[in-house]
This record gives structure tokens, sequence and C-alpha cells, in this order.
């Protein structure tokens, strides 16, 4: 059974230019959700998707968006990029969008602004 | 506020020491669910644990054992016989029953590593 899949898993972007990065589930798993890390913040919840609806965002600008489709793919774009937004970007996915059910991780996508 | 403080940033061990992790959480919610999740080199979570309000039982699962108490706020987590492949990050969160979307909150995570 194949897990999250992020990809890439590395990109170097340029401070102004604008990034998307893509999340696949696992197979049957209807819900997304996509984590910063950083040294200094730690990891930040950005946004959460079930069945293609934004059920929940954290506390990001609005540089920062998503979506996800109706294989469940999900993608986050991040525009106007900062040197601060240099970070791993993780997706996790849920079968039921629950937490306390379990959501899996990728091995997320590392960004490093420049 | 935290609400997920993980107050030892870095711990070493020598093979074979137990080693616990403290973890203490923040919530008004009554119904709620404390994880512990590893984060190896290679980027990803990895799930270890789950455990709800509900359920104080402390168990122990192979070389992993947790305490959870609620009167203190506690979560605290046991590697027992540690081995060099335990080596990773290893991150508390929480989640709030009430709150719509699902979301974790993380705490800052406690870096261990295992001396062969």
């Amino acid at each position: 059974k194949a897990g999250v899949t992020q990809t890439p898993r590395y990109l170097i972007k340029t401070r102004g230019q604008q990034v998307t990065l893509s999340c696949s589930p696992i197979s049957g798993h209807r819900s997304v959700s996509w984590y910063q890390q950083t040294p200094g913040q730690g990891l930040q919840f950005l946004f959460e998707y079930f069945s293609e609806t934004q059920r929940n965002k954290g506390n990001f600008p609005g540089r920062f968006s998503g979506r996800q489709f109706s294989n469940s793919r999900s993608e986050m774009n991040v525009s106007t990029l900062e040197l601060g937004d240099s970070a791993l970007y993780l997706c996790a996915s849920s079968l039921a969008g629950i937490t306390a059910y379990g959501y899996t991780f990728g091995s997320g996508t590392r960004l490093t602004v420049v | 506020a935290q609400k997920v403080t993980q107050a030892q940033t870095e711990i070493s061990v020598v093979e074979k020491e137990d080693v616990t992790l403290d973890c203490v959480y923040e919530t008004r919610d009554t119904t709620y669910y404390l994880f512990w999740y590893k984060q190896p080199p290679s980027g990803e979570l990895v799930f270890l644990i789950r455990r709800n309000s509900f359920d104080e039982q402390n168990e122990i699962s192979g070389r992993y054992s947790w305490n959870f108490q609620k009167s203190t706020s506690s979560f605290n987590f046991t590697i027992t016989a540690s081995q060099v492949v335990d080596s990773a990050v290893y991150f508390c969160a929480l989640s709030e029953a009430l709150n719509t979307g699902n979301q974790f909150y993380f705490g800052t995570g406690t870096s261990l590593t295992v001396i062969p």
C-alpha cells in the first residue's frame, strides 16, 4: 500500500517567485492536511481539506493557499516567496479526516528560498 | 499560548538505557487526543502512540510505554532498552475533539541520540 507521496522532495526558489507543492494521499483517503516545519516555529498547521473543501486554516498569510482535487490529491501554493518561507512542508492524509483516528504523514518537501 | 510543551530539547543516552520523554499539554476540552510521533532524518512523521482523554490506563507496547496523567496534564513516553535506530526527533501532539478541521498542535520536539 503506497504511502503519502509528496513531490518534489527538494526545491530551491528565489525570493519573490511562487511555488506549488503536490501531495498524493493514500488511496481512499479523503482528508489532506498541510504543515510547515521550521527550526524557529516548529510544526505549524497550514490548512486541511476534506472532499475538496477547505475545513480549517491556520494562521498564515494569504500568500499560502491550497486546493484539493476530486481524486483527493492536494496542492499548496506559496506566492511571492520570502526567505522565511524556507521550511519542510509536510502533508498528511486520513481516511475519515479525524485526527483521533490518525493521520499518515509524507516525507515532506524541503523548500529553500534564496 | 503553547498547547504542548516539551521541555527537553535534546537527550543523549547510551544504547540499552531507558529514556523518558516529557510532554505537558494544555486544553480546555474535556475530550481530546494525545499522540507521540517520531521524525527520523528522512523527514516523515511516524505515528507511535495515541491516547484519548477518557483512558488514563498506561500501557506498554513492545519497548514503548506511556504515562498519561490528567491531574498534571502530562503524557510522558518511555523507550526501554534504547537502540541506535531510536535516534530521531520525537514530537508530542494534541488534538482537540471540538476543533473542526482536525489539526494537531505539536510540541517543539525532543531530539534523542542513542550512542552505541
